[in-house]
């Protein structure tokens, strides 16, 4: 099962870019990266994901390096309400569908 | 559209008892998933199902069981329950099983066994 390498925390300022990295050196050609973001006391929450071409949506971009090695969540306007702990997850096409969920970023934006 | 509803939202049992938690789908969605959360061990899969049948299991041993209905709804049976089954359980569901379909999370039963 590919892994995923995430930094325990990170702090970015309100209204900044918050840029969260991920390494996923043994993802296989067909395997999905995607993120979650999870708030206290809440079930995680689904913000986007990718293949091999970045992708945006109304809530975040997503940054595939070209071999995929690695990947980059971009908020690009940090609010306090984005403070969470973000897991970043590579689908698993082993014939077992499921997320191996590791330890994740906690973001702190700050005032 | 409604999310994913988890009930009940808190649930407290003693050592020894069972017990059962519903999971209803977001609309459409035919695969549902459960999770254990908990502090030590962070966000482990338990299993996943898709059209009434099981098709992953994580690795949670047999006192752990769940079924999934017709209707797509789905509920999760803990037997015997330990205090270390004392978790945050998250049901998700998503519109097909497979890589390219998100997994949309309910908030979640934080059951307490004391």
């Amino acid at each position: 099962d590919a892994k995923t390498t995430q930094p325990p925390s990170m702090d970015c300022a309100e209204g900044r870019a918050a840029n969260l990295p991920c390494n996923h050196s043994t993802i296989s050609g067909n395997e999905y990266v995607y993120w979650y973001r999870q708030i206290h006391s809440q079930g995680p929450q689904y913000i986007i994901h990718g293949l091999k071409n970045n992708e945006t949506n109304e809530m975040a971009s997503l940054i595939i390096t070209e071999d995929r090695k690695s990947s980059t969540l971009i908020l690009p306007h940090a609010t306090l309400r984005d403070t969470a702990v973000y897991y970043c997850i590579v689908s698993n096409t082993s014939g077992t569908y499921k997320y191996i969920f590791g330890t994740g970023t906690r973001l702190k934006v700050l005032a | 559209k409604a999310g994913v509803t988890q009930t009940p939202r808190y649930l407290i049992k003693t050592r020894g008892q069972q017990v059962t938690l519903s999971c209803s789908p977001i609309s459409g969605h035919r695969s549902v998933s459960w999770y254990q959360q908990t502090p030590g061990q962070g966000l482990q899969f338990l299993f996943e199902y898709f059209s009434e049948t099981q098709r992953n299991k994580g690795n949670f041993p047999g006192r752990f069981s769940g079924r999934q209905f017709s209707n797509s709804r789905s509920e999760m049976n803990v037997s015997t329950l330990e205090l270390g089954d004392s978790a945050l359980y998250l049901c998700a569901s998503s519109l097909e099983t497979g890589v390219n379909s998100p997994l949309h999370f309910g908030n979640g039963t934080r059951l307490t066994v004391t």
